[in-house]
């Protein structure tokens, strides 16, 4: 019972180095999320999607990019990275968009 | 806008004592809520959730939240809590569209 699982699990990445993060889920969610999670701020949206080939961006856009080519996979693009990028990512899905998440494991990434 | 307040970032408590996490929401419209746990290098999961009908929910694990609509309020309860239920609690709120918002947490610290 994989559920939605990120990868990779800890990543250091100098500064300008650009990374995509990995996300798949396998119960067939239509949505999906990418957040930032930064201490004391709770979870920022950055970007999410209602289906294949739809995707809008959330709170924290900058810096990011997405895709969605498939139901399962929506991988998190991050171009020229910087210091303020450093955070623990998470990717979730969801059956609708006002249902529980379920959440990935969480990416630790930090730009230096 | 929708926001959610969680108003203590951290909550010590001694084990077998009961505590409560405070969440206040703003909204205009009816909302969805929600109670996801976290516990250390894990993603975030559902604990309970209110979305119509009995104000009072609980968890399996002996947790409950009663939605106040006067007070825009949604406060987790445990009338004993575990070692186990160590962990940072975050309060989210969903207004029936595609974005859930999150608080920005509470870690609760349950010492022997």
């Amino acid at each position: 019972n994989a559920g939605v699982t990120q990868t990779p699990k800890f990543r250091i990445l100098k500064i300008g180095q650009s990374m995509t993060l990995q996300c798949a889920q396998d119960m067939n969610h239509n949505y999906m999320y990418w957040y930032r999670q930064d201490p004391g701020m709770g979870l920022k949206l950055i970007y999410y999607s209602v289906g294949a080939g739809i995707t809008d961006k959330g709170e924290v856009p900058n810096g990011y990019n997405v895709s969605r080519s498939t139901t399962e996979d929506f991988p998190l693009r991050l171009e020229l990275a910087a210091p303020s990028q450093t955070s623990v990512y998470f990717c979730a899905s969801s059956v609708t968009g006002d249902t529980e998440a379920f959440f990935g494991q969480g990416t630790r990434l930090t730009v230096v | 806008a929708q926001s959610v307040t969680q108003l203590d970032s951290q909550v010590p408590v001694f084990e077998e004592a009961p505590v409560e996490l405070r969440c206040n929401y703003s909204s205009s419209v009816s909302v969805y809520l929600f109670w996801y746990v976290q516990y250390p290098n894990q993603g975030l999961q559902l604990l309970l959730k209110y979305l119509s009908g009995s104000t009072l929910v609980e968890s399996i694990n002996g947790f409950e939240a009663e939605f106040n609509k006067s007070q825009t309020s949604f406060h987790l309860r445990k009338p004993s809590v575990h070692i186990s239920d160590t962990a940072e609690y975050f309060c989210a709120v969903n207004t029936g569209g595609f974005k859930t918002i999150f608080g920005a947490g509470t870690r609760l610290f349950v010492k022997a």
